[in-house]
């Protein structure tokens, strides 16, 4: 089973600053991982597939990056909506599940 | 644009069965999509439950698997989900979501609002 760990567990950034948050695979997962974004009392929503294809209606600031076990979502300049809970996520093949990062929370500094 | 819609009961008593169903709008389930269920345990982050094909393929996550089941009702439009033998750890928001197989990525694209099912006698 892949696992799939986040860092960090939190990032401070203020308003206007930009924040790279990592997502690490056990093992090599090509390109097929995807990032969600979730707020408090809300629904997880889709941001980036296939590591680096921003979502419809997903703003430009945000950019996946990387392949294999290393990889990587920017959001170049830190808006007040974006302070929220990040997740990474792939499918594995054996056995056949998909698996979450633990999440990256992104606050406010 | 697809909507769903989970609903269910809030409160379940230990050893009791946890039944949820998703009713899905704006598209159809037998559709190209697979359907799934995640859920977040409060203050925790995201687990996957399973999910399943309009055939009635399915896939669980090992660690669920043998307390789980996920249906299709095709004549309502609606997936369902069983987990039997619940405990207090089974405490949860439920969401149901369409999941995308393409050669560009596999992901969840469209989620319901969730919603919280609370284990407790």
């Amino acid at each position: 089973e892949i696992v799939l760990t986040q860092s960090p567990a939190t990032l401070s950034v203020s308003p206007g600053e930009r924040a790279t948050l990592s997502c690490r695979a056990s093992q090599n997962v090509s390109s097929n991982l995807a990032w969600y974004q979730q707020k408090p009392g809300q629904a997880p929503r889709l941001l980036i597939y296939g590591a680096s294809t921003r979502a419809t209606g997903i703003p430009a600031r945000f950019s996946g990056s990387g392949s294999g076990t290393e990889f990587t979502l920017t959001i170049s300049s830190l808006q007040s909506e974006d302070f929220a809970v990040y997740y990474c996520q792939r499918f594995n093949n054996w056995p056949p599940m998909y698996t979450f990062g633990q999440g990256t929370k992104v606050e406010i500094k | 644009q697809v909507q769903l819609q989970e609903s269910g009961p809030g409160l379940v008593k230990p050893s009791g069965t946890l039944s949820l169903t998703c009713a899905v709008s704006g598209g159809s389930i037998n559709s190209s999509n697979w359907w799934s269920w995640v859920r977040q345990p409060p203050g925790k982050g995201l687990e996957w439950i399973g999910e399943i094909y309009h055939s009635g393929s399915t896939n669980y996550n090992p660690s669920l698997k043998s307390r789980v089941t996920i249906s299709v009702d095709k004549s309502k439009n609606q997936l369902s989900l069983k987990v039997t033998s619940v405990t207090a750890a089974d405490t949860a928001v439920y969401y149901c979501a369409s999941q995308q197989r393409t050669s560009s990525g596999w992901y969840s694209d469209y989620w319901g609002q969730g919603t919280l099912v609370t284990v407790s006698s």
